[in-house]
């Protein structure tokens, strides 16, 4: 069955510190893998996506998330957090049965950022 | 132009009440999807539509639970006799048709449920 697993529930940073968000996913074939933001009385916002080709992807804000095949693993990075990345984040993997994509989610990680 | 739009934005009642919330995907997309986010649940997949028919009903809790849609544009999710485990945001999102690869899903604001 497919799954996602974040393991960090809660995670605070220093703002200017870089950020890893951590995302395993279980999936029987290649998977599509999305990172979305949440930010309080905010809709859910595509950062970014993985499908195939390069396993490094570029999304909006100035995160990244690399794909890794061997560890199951799709991680969010940035380089250097700002205080209005204090938000929910929330990476899914989306199905591909047929036409339909429904997405399935992990649990999220909230990122808190002190000044 | 205008993105995907839920009403009501807040709904409280009483357990044992019909609910019903309504989805307005974006203009031409003829895909939609129905997820539920709840505490210690995360976010669920309830329903998928394309067009008017649903080949995914598969997330659905309970025969409580029901949706449609008509004119392959407005969705109405159903919920009847409400209980408090029902209480959740339920959000919607649009996209283009699934065939292919792959379309990004835009999201509504969502509706806040409250069952007391």
């Amino acid at each position: 069955a497919q799954s996602v697993t974040q393991p960090d529930i809660h995670i605070t940073v220093s703002e200017g510190a870089s950020l890893e968000l951590r995302c395993n996913y279980s999936y029987g074939a290649t998977p599509y893998l999305f990172w979305y933001v949440q930010s309080p009385g905010q809709g859910l916002q595509l950062l970014l996506k993985y499908f195939s080709g390069d396993t490094l992807v570029q999304g909006i804000k100035g995160f990244e998330a690399e794909f890794k095949r061997s560890q199951s693993s799709f991680n969010l990075r940035k380089p250097s957090v700002h205080w209005s990345d204090a938000a929910e984040y929330f990476c899914a993997v989306g199905g591909n049965a047929g036409n339909n994509r429904k997405l399935i989610w992990g649990l999220g990680t909230s990122l808190a950022v002190n000044p | 132009g205008a993105g995907v739009s839920q009403s009501p934005s807040n709904k409280v009642t009483e357990k044992g009440k019909d609910v019903e919330l309504r989805c307005d995907p974006i203009s031409g997309h003829t895909a939609l999807y129905w997820y539920r986010q709840s505490l210690g649940q995360g976010l669920e997949f309830l329903i998928y539509f394309q067009g008017n028919s649903a080949p995914d009903k598969s997330g659905l809790p309970s025969d409580r639970f029901s949706a449609e849609r008509t004119g392959g544009s407005v969705s109405t999710l159903t919920i009847q006799r409400t209980q408090q485990e029902d209480s959740a945001v339920y959000l919607c999102a649009s996209s283009l048709a699934g065939t292919g690869g792959w379309n990004e899903q835009f999201f509504g604001p969502g509706t806040r449920l409250t069952v007391l």
